[in-house]
């Protein structure tokens, strides 16, 4: 059964500092996998995606590599901001069936 | 402007109702979604129409039943609520199908909360 585990499942940590959230997942085939941020009461919002060949992808202070032979992800936070405090939540894509398969989230918590 | 609306944010019902979410894109895009969300923050894909056409169910009851009268349009009835349908839903729409052939972005609405009692 294809699966997607993310850790910690929750993270408090202090403003300015950086983080990074983890993503295994044992989907294959593999087609591309996503990191989403959703804030409290808000839908998801996309920060990344990552195709096969890429290892690494940035947007703004969030950087995302990928090891598509140990199938594990990261997002890395850089100077953490208030802002940050959300859910980031890891989807993994299955090549030719396009089955989207989500993961249960990290919690995120940045105290000033 | 809101790209991707929903209405209403909050739906609170009593079992055995039936009821119905809307959901409205702005962005031109071929393919619409809905998604349930549990108490656990669980994402669950349950629906997907792309050009009006079912293209993803995944297994949900049948008191659930897509609408989508035009491109821009996917709304979501509920039949006969029970208690365990208490979730959040979303709404969310991609260019194209966010799939394995294509890598569009997904954008989502701010979600309604059901809640059954």
């Amino acid at each position: 059964k294809n699966q997607v585990e993310q850790s910690p499942q929750s993270l408090i940590i202090l403003e300015g500092k950086n983080c990074t959230l983890q993503c295994n997942y044992t989907v294959s085939p593999f087609s591309n996998l996503r990191w989403y941020k959703q804030d409290t009461g808000r839908g998801p919002v996309s920060l990344t995606i990552m195709t096969f060949s890429e290892n690494t992808k940035s947007n703004g202070r969030y950087t995302a590599t990928l090891d598509a032979d140990t199938k594990q992800s990261s997002l890395h936070i850089t100077a953490s901001q208030l802002s940050d405090s959300a859910s980031y939540i890891c989807v993994v894509i299955e090549g030719g069936n396009e089955k989207l398969t989500f993961g249960t989230g990290t919690r995120l918590t940045i105290i000033p | 402007d809101t790209a991707v609306s929903q209405t209403p944010k909050y739906l609170v019902t009593q079992m055995g109702n039936d009821k119905s979410i809307k959901c409205e894109q702005n962005l031109g895009h071929d393919t619409m979604y809905w998604y349930k969300q549990d108490s656990k923050k669980f994402l669950k894909i349950m629906f997907s129409y792309n050009n009006k056409e079912l293209i993803i169910n995944e297994t949900v009851p049948n008191r659930f039943s897509p609408k989508s009268p035009d491109k821009a349009h996917l709304n979501l009835h509920i039949n006969s609520l029970e208690l365990g349908d208490s979730a959040v839903y979303f709404c969310a729409s991609s260019q194209d199908m966010a799939g394995a052939f294509s890598y569009y972005e997904q954008y989502f609405g701010p979600g309604t909360r059901l809640t059954v009692t």
